[in-house]
């Protein structure tokens, strides 16, 4: 079957890093996404990777190991403004479609 | 600013009774989606247009239809809404041209439904 996992829930303090893993099984594979939705907004995209590595975009980082079907979203200096839903979706063996995962709910502390 | 806009942000309708939810685009895309979205849970694909071909999710219920009269218009309708289809709905774009690329999804704000 398909599947894609994340983390629940994670908190960290503000200025800390954090990093939220995603692991995927599905039938095709072309891109993984990272999407962040604040409560009761519609989710925005942070990043694409298709190939293995790292992909760095200001404060986040988005890493891909296709072999080992798992990714990561690295959110450094962390602002409270981060307290969100993060998503990893896989665009499996369909164009343009996605799975997405049930969300990684970030709560960043004073 | 190009963007996705849907309407109305929130709908009340009665067990039953048929409502329509709209979405419009001006980033001139070729995709549109319609995703369903229930509390902590992940969106959840109903169906899309490629163009003007339409592509339904086999496990999408029948009482879920949409129209796409144009490129930069799209409709949910639900026939006969159910207290199980309470949810956030969200549309999305994008673009597909065939070759490599990200076609990252565009997601307007999302109507909330709720059925009494």
């Amino acid at each position: 079957g398909q599947n894609i996992d994340q983390p629940t829930e994670m908190t960290a303090t503000e200025g800390a890093i954090v990093q939220i893993n995603c692991t995927y099984q599905t039938s095709g594979f072309n891109g993984l996404f990272w999407y962040q939705q604040h409560a009761g907004e519609a989710p925005t995209f942070l990043s694409y990777n298709v190939l293995d590595g790292l992909e760095e975009k200001g404060r986040f980082s988005s890493f891909l190991s296709r072999s080992k079907g798992y990714s990561y979203l690295l959110l450094k200096e962390l602002q409270m403004k981060d307290s969100a839903s993060y998503l990893c979706a896989v665009r499996g063996d369909s164009w343009g479609k996605l799975q997405f995962g049930a969300g990684t709910q970030v709560v960043v502390t004073p | 600013d190009a963007m996705v806009i849907q309407n109305p942000r929130y709908q009340v309708t009665q067990f039953g009774k048929p409502v329509t939810l709209s979405c419009s685009q001006t980033l001139n895309h070729n995709v549109m989606y319609w995703y369903q979205q229930k509390s902590s849970q992940a969106p959840k694909l109903l169906f899309h247009y490629y163009d003007k071909d339409f592509n339904n999710e086999a496990d999408t219920p029948d009482n879920f239809q949409s129209r796409r009269p144009n490129t930069s218009f799209c409709f949910l309708d639900i026939r006969s809404p159910g207290l199980g289809d309470a949810a956030m709905y969200l549309c999305a774009t994008s673009t597909f041209s065939g070759g490599r690329g990200s076609y990252e999804q565009y997601f307007g704000p999302g109507t909330r439904l709720t059925v009494t």
